[in-house]
């Protein structure tokens, strides 16, 4: 089945300690994105990826980091959560997302304390 | 700045009515015009889109009307029943930055029996 994976599905930490929500795909796209969601606000995008070691800041990329080492993965890195990344996250895949849009994983909520 | 305005923030309609949902945008170099629909607990999934070289597309019972020289652009829900209630996002992409997919806010609609 074509999917987009993301883990964990639910995350509760605490401000400052270090963590990876990991995402990967099985469609071969090219094109890898982060998306929060908060009520209110919609959808807004962390970063994205082109391609391998290709990642560009989307919106609201202030305390993250991302990585693209193989095209199936694209992992996102809090490398010291504040409350104000408790948020819901999405990770998601596209051939072209100009022409096709994007395929959705199907959330990670994070609440640090 | 929100590029894409989306309203009502809510819909309530009775089944068998039609649900609109209205998005404005200001950028002319937006060409691309998907909605997304998102149930409780999944990540948003691709409903319908639209470019800006038609005015109408139709797929079953949604249809996006747009409006190139107001810049604006529909969803609209015929025969709207109970399992359509969900959040609606409307988003625009680039055709020079096709990466970013930009979201409006949200429509969460309730269709009561």
């Amino acid at each position: 089945e074509a999917q987009v994976t993301q883990n964990p599905r639910y995350l509760i930490t605490v401000t400052g300690k270090k963590l990876t929500v990991t995402c990967s795909q099985n469609m071969n796209h090219e094109y890898m994105s982060w998306y929060r969601q908060d009520p209110g606000l919609g959808l807004r995008q962390i970063y994205y990826s082109m391609n391998v070691e290709v990642t560009d800041k989307g919106d609201v990329p202030e305390g993250y980091k991302v990585s693209r080492k193989e095209k199936r993965n694209f992992p996102l890195i809090l490398e010291s959560p504040s409350p104000n990344q408790t948020s819901l996250y999405f990770c998601a895949s596209s051939p072209n997302p100009g022409h096709y849009g994007y395929t959705f994983g199907s959330g990670t909520r994070l609440t640090v304390v | 700045q929100q590029q894409v305005k989306q309203s009502p923030q809510s819909l309530i309609v009775q089944k068998g009515g039609i649900s609109i949902i209205n998005c404005a945008y200001e950028n002319t170099a937006f060409d691309y015009f998907p909605w997304y629909q998102q149930f409780p607990g999944k990540g948003p999934a691709l409903l319908i889109a639209i470019r800006p070289d038609v005015s109408e597309k139709k797929e079953g019972r949604f249809t996006i009307s747009f409006n190139k020289s107001a810049k604006q652009f529909s969803l609209h829900i015929m025969d709207s029943q109970p399992g359509d209630s969900a959040t609606y996002f409307c988003a625009a992409s680039h055709y020079y930055n096709t990466d970013k997919l930009i979201f409006g806010t949200g429509t969460r609609l309730q269709v009561f029996p």
